[in-house]
Formats: structure tokens, C-alpha cells, sequence
């Protein structure tokens, strides 16, 4: 367990309006990762962060961006929401350095309505 | 490329032996992970493969062939709270992780 929160854990909005999620960790991680996890198709990668404000786009980041202003946070904005985005939504972090393993958090449940 | 193959759903009795196949195709594979994830909850690390041959971990183990691009998890003295999906996941030179869809692992009486 590498201390990671996610908040909030469920939320409900409409098509068109912004959504922030939250991942925050006290492990002191390099790499930081958002996933989204669909039926029949397992976790998919977003955005990761290498760093302090580092940021790469993942395999699905069409739709979404992301902002890392201090190691501990991680944020994932979906900059207008659309129903294709309701989905399970996990952040991870790794040491990177050490070993690969990735450590998830509780998940965030999305539903754009 | 990359793709991550492994069965859908698997169904085994308790107390039984179930082998979870993998195979996969990944650019600049660097290590093979399973991962357990329950209904409802986030995944959590069963095991890490670097080196081709079989790691045992308790009631579980895991089995990397590199040059065959395959893997297996293998979950013996099978218990009820064992029902779980289970993620065969690639990592590649850069550390990037590439999941699998998961096969359902369901456990019976």
C-alpha cells in the first residue's frame, strides 16, 4: 500500500461540464499514472507524470489533461465531460528506480450523464 | 505493437488447480506482472517475472517464457475468496504497463 487517495470516489455530472479528479500520495513516488477501466477492455493508460510538472499522454488522452505541481498530486481534468468518459477511473505510482511495481488507488466511479 | 492475450472467464472448484495462460507482444519487454483485483476495488500485485522460468509465491505462481512471448499464473489449494479477476500485464524498458482485459476466475463450492 503506497498511501494513495483518490478523490472524490463517486461523482455524477452532465455532457459538457469540466471534472477534476484527485490522486494524492505519500510515498514520495517519481511516477505517477492515470488509467481508465472499461468492460472488456482492462486498464487503459491516460496520462502518466515522470516528475514535477513532467507529463507524457497515454494510450486514451484525447479528451483529458493533466497537471502535477508537487510530487504528492496528480491531477486528471476531463475538460468537457462527454458520456464515453463514464468509467472507473484508478491512478498509480511507482518508485520507478527501485522496481517497476505500480500501486493503485480505491478508483474514482465517473457517470456522465 | 503491443497485445496482451489470456481467457475470458475460468471456473474451478475449491481446492482445485487453475492455470491462467498469457501471451503477449510487447515492444521492448522488460518483465511480466499478475495482478488480482476483486470486484469493485483497485488491483493489487501478485507477482513480477523478469527472468524465464517458474516464481512461487505461496499458493500462487507465475511462469515466464521470453522467447515464446507467454506466462501463466497458476493459483493451487483454490479458496472461495480467490474469485477474482486476474490482469496480465507487460511492462516495457520505460516502465509503462500494458493490462490485459482479465480473466474472471470463479471459484465453486
Amino acid at each position: 500500500d503506497a498511501g494513495i487517495t483518490q478523490s472524490p470516489r463517486h461523482k455524477v455530472t452532465e455532457t459538457g461540464t469540466p471534472v477534476t479528479l484527485r490522486c494524492h500520495q505519500t510515498e514520495n513516488h517519481r511516477y505517477m499514472y492515470w488509467y481508465r477501466q472499461d468492460p472488456g477492455h482492462g486498464l487503459r493508460l491516460i496520462h502518466y507524470s515522470y516528475g514535477v510538472k513532467d507529463t507524457d499522454k497515454g494510450e486514451v488522452s484525447d479528451g483529458y489533461s493533466v497537471s502535477r505541481s508537487k510530487t504528492e498530486d496528480f491531477l486528471l481534468t476531463l475538460e468537457s465531460a462527454t458520456s464515453s468518459q463514464t468509467s472507473v477511473y484508478f491512478c498509480a505510482t511507482t518508485h520507478g528506480t527501485t522496481s517497476y511495481e505500480q500501486y493503485f488507488g480505491p478508483g474514482t466511479r465517473l457517470t456522465v450523464t | 505493437g503491443q497485445n496482451i492475450d489470456q481467457p475470458t472467464e475460468m471456473t474451478a472448484t475449491e481446492g482445485a488447480i487453475v492455470q491462467i495462460n498469457c501471451t503477449y507482444q510487447t515492444s521492448g519487454f522488460n518483465g511480466l506482472f499478475w495482478y488480482q483485483q476483486h470486484a469493485g476495488e483497485a488491483p493489487t500485485f501478485l507477482s513480477y517475472n523478469v527472468l524465464d522460468g517458474l516464481e512461487e509465491k505461496g499458493r500462487f505462481s507465475s511462469f515466464l517464457s521470453r522467447s515464446k512471448g507467454y506466462s501463466y499464473l497458476l493459483l493451487k489449494e483454490l479458496q472461495m475468496k480467490d474469485s477474482a479477476s486476474y490482469l496480465c500485464t507487460s511492462t516495457d524498458s520505460w516502465g509503462k504497463l500494458q493490462f490485459g482485459a482479465g480473466t474472471q476466475v470463479v471459484v465453486t463450492p
